[in-house]
């Protein structure tokens, strides 16, 4: 079993819908979770920190299960510039060493 | 915000020669950084981790004698690919942590290798 494991996507989706991304983890003492975006050819770029009550940033809500090793991340009301693939991050028990999901493509058309 | 480059951000080299690449945290001390591969399509994946003024921790299948990391200073580690093949052709991005208060991962920009 892979590590990190993301729904395979690519996700199409018309502007605004409301779109889920999934996430496992194989490892139960991870400590810290996050949600990347990568635009092609460039750089992950920090999305949100994952907290275990859940939380909130504008249109994106990230929650965590720590019971089910499950991230989640909704995005509501997508826009055109949401279109990027999402990476699902885990660190081991330290909170170092990140772990990359496969990522999941989204394109939110027109 | 923290933030990292990376030096140069395209390189085309024939196969055989050597090539470093830099990255530099410019407004923090970065107390570890990383080195990540992403090829076409996929996902980056961890190569080795640098602590400043220690050998690097390589992952599993990474040849250490291939990827020379250097990390000599608390705002400057480099990547030397050597004997570069065409298999080696990939995105290399580096990140860095160290900022207070966080155990975030601040990105370099990545640099794509092409070996012909």
């Amino acid at each position: 079993r892979k590590e990190v494991e993301q729904d395979p996507g690519p996700f199409n989706v018309p502007e605004g819908a409301t779109v889920a991304f999934n996430c496992t983890y194989s490892n139960s003492a991870s400590q810290s979770f996050f949600w990347y975006r990568q635009d092609c050819r460039k750089e992950p770029k920090l999305l949100m920190s994952v907290y275990s009550s859940g939380n909130e940033d504008g249109r994106f809500t990230a929650q965590l299960n720590r019971a089910s090793q499950y991230i989640s991340l909704l995005i509501r009301d997508s826009k055109l510039s949401d279109s990027a693939t999402y990476l699902c991050v885990v660190t081991n028990q330290h909170g170092q060493n990140f772990v990359f999901g496969p990522g999941t493509r989204l394109s939110v058309l027109p | 915000g923290a933030v990292v480059s990376q030096h140069p951000s395209r390189v085309i080299c024939k196969s055989g020669t050597s090539v470093k690449i830099e990255c530099r945290s410019l407004d923090f001390q970065a107390t570890t950084m990383f080195w990540y591969r992403q090829f076409p399509k996929q996902s980056l994946m961890l190569m080795a981790t640098s602590n400043e003024g220690s050998k690097a921790t390589y992952e599993q299948g990474v040849e250490k004698d291939k990827f020379l990391i250097n990390h000599a200073s608390l705002t400057l580690s480099t990547l030397t690919v050597t004997s570069a093949h065409p298999e080696d052709s990939s995105f290399y991005i580096c990140s860095a942590t160290g900022l207070a208060g966080t155990n975030e991962q601040f990105f370099g920009p990545g640099t794509r290798l092409t070996v012909l």
